[in-house]
C-alpha cells in the first residue's frame, strides 16, 4: 500500500505570496490531519478533515485555510505569507476519526521557506 | 500549560544499551491516548508504539515499550538494544478523549546512537 504523499517536498515563496499544498492519503483514509513544525513552536496541529468537512482546527489565524475533495486528497493553502510561516508542513492520514486509538501516517511533509 | 513534556531536547546512547526517553503529560480527561513518533532527518514521523489510558499493561512493540505510570502522568518510551538507526528526533504525543482527534505533541528529545 502507498504512503501519504506530500507535494511539492520543497518550496520557496516571496512574502505576500500565497501557497498551496497537496496531500495525497493512504487508499482508503478519509481522514487527513495538517501539522506546522518550527523550531521554535515544535509541532502543531492546523486542522482536520473527514470526507470532505473540517472537523476539528487549530490555533492558526484565517490565513491558514484548507479543504478536502471526494478521493481524500487535501490541500492546505496559505494566503498572503510570512516569514513565521517558514515551516515543515506534515500532513497525516487515518482510517477513522474521533477514536481514541487512531494511528495516523504522517507524510514525508513539504519544507515551506518564506524570504 | 504544557499539555506534553519532554525535558531531555538531547540524549546520547552507546549501540546496544538501552535508552530511556521522558515523557509526562497533562490531561483532566479520563480517556486519552499516548504515543511515540520517531521522526529521521528525512521529516517522515514513524509511528513507534501506543498506550491507552485504560490499558493495564505496558504497551510493547518489538524493542520498544512504554513504561505507563499513570498516577505520575508519565508515559517513557525504552529503546532497548540501540542501533545506529536509532538517531533520529523522539516525539510524545497525547489525544485526548474529549478531542476531536487531533494530537498534542512535545518538543521531542533528539537520540544521538554511537558505535
Amino acid at each position: 500500500k502507498a504512503g501519504v504523499t506530500q507535494t511539492p517536498r520543497y518550496l520557496i515563496k516571496t512574502r505576500g505570496q500565497q501557497v498551496t499544498l497537496s496531500c495525497s492519503p493512504i487508499s482508503g483514509h478519509r481522514s487527513v490531519s495538517w501539522y506546522q513544525q518550527t523550531p521554535g513552536q515544535g509541532l502543531q496541529f492546523l486542522f482536520e478533515y473527514f470526507s470532505e468537512t473540517q472537523r476539528n482546527k487549530g490555533n492558526f489565524p484565517g490565513r491558514f485555510s484548507g479543504r478536502q475533495f471526494s478521493n481524500s486528497r487535501s490541500e492546505m493553502n496559505v494566503s498572503t505569507l510570512e516569514l513565521g510561516d517558514s515551516a515543515l508542513y506534515l500532513c497525516a492520514s487515518s482510517g477513522q476519526q474521533g477514536a481514541l486509538r487512531n494511528e495516523q501516517y504522517f507524510g514525508p511533509g513539504t519544507r515551506l521557506t518564506v524570504t | 500549560a504544557q499539555k506534553i513534556t519532554q525535558t531531555q531536547p538531547g540524549m546520547f546512547v552507546q549501540e546496544k544499551e538501552a535508552v530511556t526517553l521522558d515523557c509526562t503529560y497533562d490531561t483532566s480527561d479520563p480517556s486519552y491516548g499516548l504515543f511515540w513518533y520517531k521522526q529521521p532527518s528525512s521529516g517522515e514521523m514513524i509511528f513507534l508504539i501506543y498506550q491507552g489510558s485504560y490499558d493495564q499493561q505496558n504497551a510493547t512493540e518489538g524493542r520498544y515499550s512504554l513504561n505507563f505510570q499513570k498516577a505520575r502522568k508519565s508515559a517513557n518510551l525504552v529503546i532497548s538494544a540501540s542501533q545506529l538507526g536509532d538517531s533520529a528526533m523522539y516525539f510524545c504525543a497525547m489525544r485526548e478523549g474529549g478531542s476531536q482527534g487531533n494530537l498534542i505533541f512535545g518538543k521531542g528529545t533528539k537520540l544521538s546512537v554511537k558505535p
